[in-house]
């Protein structure tokens, strides 16, 4: 079967680091993608990775080894404004996109 | 403004009723998307259409029936629904079906209870 597996929940501090980790099996890999969700708001994209490596966008960097079946999901400088569900999603060789069911992130002062 | 509209917001129904979801996408994108989304659950892809043709149906039971006019429109009629189907039902679209970058763009969600 296909699984997407990631954090239930994380706690971290305003104005620190975060890593969100999330781990794949799946019938074949055509891109990893990154999804914020507030409470109660739609999904909202923020990275797709394909190729092995890191992303950067701003604060947000993403980064895939697809040998190993892994992506992270690393906020810097957290804000308030960060606290929010992050979504693992991975495209399989039918171009279906399977989900994690997402990581609850709280950011305290 | 995601550019995909949903309605409605919210709606509660028993499970005798008949009811439909509305979703319109003003991208011009090609393929649209049904999701149920229940409370701490990966999203459940539920049918995908493109180019107004449904590819997919994942095992959705027959209470849930969905219809897509043209490539903007979606709805998804709902009828008989049991409790368990209460959840967020979120719409979708996206430039194409396949393809290497494939980015989904998500409306805002309908937060369905069943009484």
């Amino acid at each position: 079967g296909q699984n997407i597996d990631q954090p239930t929940e994380m706690t971290a501090t305003e104005g620190a680091i975060v890593q969100i980790n999330c781990t794949y099996q799946t019938s074949g890999f055509n891109g990893l993608f990154w999804y914020q969700q507030h409470a109660g708001e739609a999904p909202t994209f923020l990275s797709y990775n394909v190729l092995d490596g890191l992303e950067e966008k701003g604060r947000f960097s993403s980064f895939l080894s697809r040998s190993k079946g892994y992506s992270y999901l690393l906020l810097k400088e957290l804000q308030m404004k960060d606290s929010a569900s992050y979504l693992c999603a991975v495209l399989d060789s039918n171009y279906q996109l399977i989900w994690g069911a997402g990581t609850k992130l709280i950011i305290k002062p | 403004e995601t550019g995909v509209t949903q309605t409605p917001r919210h709606l509660v129904m028993g499970m005798t009723n008949k009811k439909s979801l509305k979703c319109e996408q003003h991208l011009g994108h090609n393929a649209m998307y049904w999701y149920k989304q229940s409370a701490k659950k990966p999203l459940e892809l539920m049918f995908v259409y493109n180019f107004k043709e449904q590819t997919e149906n994942n095992s959705v039971p027959s209470r849930f029936s969905p219809e897509c006019p043209n490539s903007s429109h979606l709805f998804l009629h709902l009828h008989t629904l049991q409790p368990e189907d209460s959840a967020l039902y979120l719409c979708a679209s996206s430039h194409q079906l396949a393809g290497d970058y494939n980015e989904q763009f998500f409306g805002p969600g309908t937060r369905l209870t069943v009484l």
